[in-house]
């Protein structure tokens, strides 16, 4: 199985900070088609998770442009701009190069 | 409205048996592959199954392999998860989920149902 190992594993950030979360995969995330499979998600306090980032970089619909996602590989970033209050809860990478899928541990970020 | 509403979660003994379902809406639900996502209480996310659209193709963790059953009816609009020989660890919150792209852009999540497995 591809592990997925997130660092910090915790973030205390003040608004209008920036902040950045790193993603590694045990291998490389790109596939023959050439697309890196390399998902980002978000779960609020008391939420299902919800979708931010596909293929390292593309933000789903209705994400705010202050989340970007970068990275190629084996290594990867999920970068906010500029923190708001309303972004607090726990990021998840998650890797489907193959199965099974697996999610990092997580990153719970709070806002100081 | 693009939705995804679990039911039927529950106190189970070990050894016991549950069936899960998942209705979906406001989207054309025999398109797409569909996901079980569990996570235990306080911990972090995990797959544990995945089916094509048509149902043929079935893909499972190696955790829930020959103990769990996914399914689906397209004509009820409904995605099911067939659990049997439950164990402790099985206690968690299951999450349905499409797949937007068949290659894990999960963009509609449940809100879940809590699975407790106990004596």
């Amino acid at each position: 199985d591809t592990v997925m190992t997130q660092t910090p594993l915790s973030l205390s950030v003040t608004p209008g900070q920036p902040a950045s979360i790193s993603c590694k995969s045990s291998q490389s995330l790109l596939d023959r088609d050439g697309k890196t499979y390399l998902y980002w998600y978000l779960q609020k306090p008391g939420q299902p998770p919800k979708p931010l980032i596909y293929e390292v970089s593309n933000r789903f619909s209705g994400v705010p442009d202050r989340f970007s996602g970068s990275g190629s590989g084996t290594d990867f970033t999920l970068k906010i701009s500029r923190v708001e209050a309303e972004d607090v809860g726990v990021y998840y990478c998650m890797q489907s190069i193959q199965l099974p899928r697996t999610f990092g541990q997580g990153t719970k970020v709070e806002i100081k | 409205e693009v939705q995804l509403l679990e039911s039927g979660g529950g106190l189970v003994q070990p050894g016991g048996s549950l069936r899960l379902s998942c209705a979906a809406s406001g989207f054309t639900f025999s398109n797409y592959v569909m996901n079980w996502v569990r996570q235990a209480p306080g911990k972090g996310l995990a797959w544990d199954s995945a089916i094509s659209p048509g149902g043929a193709n079935t893909y499972y963790a190696d955790s829930v392999k020959g103990r769990f059953t996914i399914s689906r009816d397209n004509s009820k609009n409904t995605l099911y998860l067939q659990m049997n020989s439950l164990r402790f660890e099985d206690t968690a919150v299951y999450y349905c989920a499409k797949d937007r792209s068949g290659r894990g852009a999960f963009d509609i999540w449940g809100q879940g149902t809590m699975v407790t497995v106990s004596s």
